[in-house]
């Protein structure tokens, strides 16, 4: 069975810090791998997104790194403010399929 | 360019009626797919539209629930006779083509939030 694991599922954090929040799947067959930020109420923002033949993508204080070999991916943020405060979603498009499959998320709190 | 636009933003209902959910896709997209979030749980797919047609309801209940994508206007989610187990919140994501391109992101909307009560 295909699926996304994000842990942990809470981080909470001081302004100012670097952080990384982990993804892992379970099928190392992946065609390309997002990252979303979701707040409270609100739809899915894309982040980044990380082709299968990509190592990592970097965009402002994001950086996203992809390991398929070992099943992973990790999405590291600079320098966190409180406006990162969210919930980090990990979406994988396994094989030939063309839907996503979630992670649970990481739900984020940047403390000032 | 307007996002994936939802409507109604909150719906409620009583057990036994129906529940319609609607979608308008980005400009230019002509795919569109409908994923289901249920408290504490991760989102998970439903089913996946082009332009009247279904091509993947691998995520839908065999029962009650059922999705079209017209030739024109938006893209709608039915539920029939809803239960206190449908209340979740239901989100809608558009792309542009049926190319497998590499850089093609999945555009979600803002999501419909369902309430049965």
């Amino acid at each position: 069975k295909q699926e996304v694991t994000q842990i942990p599922a809470a981080l909470s954090v001081p302004e100012g810090e670097n952080l990384v929040l982990n993804c892992s799947f379970t099928d190392s067959a992946i065609y390309n791998l997002q990252w979303f930020r979701q707040d409270p109420g609100k739809g899915l923002t894309s982040l980044l997104l990380i082709q299968s033949s990509q190592r990592e993508q970097t965009s402002g204080r994001l950086n996203a790194s992809l390991d398929k070999s070992s099943g992973r991916s990790t999405l590291y943020i600079a320098a966190s403010q409180p406006g990162d405060s969210a919930t980090y979603l990990c979406a994988v498009r396994f094989g030939s399929a063309r839907q996503l499959t979630f992670g649970s998320g990481t739900q984020l709190t940047v403390l000032p | 360019n307007a996002g994936v636009m939802q409507n109604p933003r909150h719906l409620v209902r009583r057990r036994g009626q129906e529940a319609r959910l609607r979608c308008s896709p980005m400009k230019g997209h002509s795919h569109v797919y409908w994923y289901r979030q249920l408290p504490e749980e991760g989102l998970k797919f439903m089913v996946y539209l082009q332009k009247e047609n279904i091509i993947d309801e691998s995520g839908m209940p065999k029962e009650r629930f059922s999705a079209e994508f017209p030739k024109e206007g938006p893209s709608i989610l039915r539920i029939q006779q809803v239960v206190r187990g449908d209340s979740a919140a239901y989100f809608c994501a558009s792309s542009p083509s049926g190319n497998r391109g590499n850089n093609e992101k999945l555009f979600f909307g803002s999501g419909t939030q369902l309430s049965v009560l």
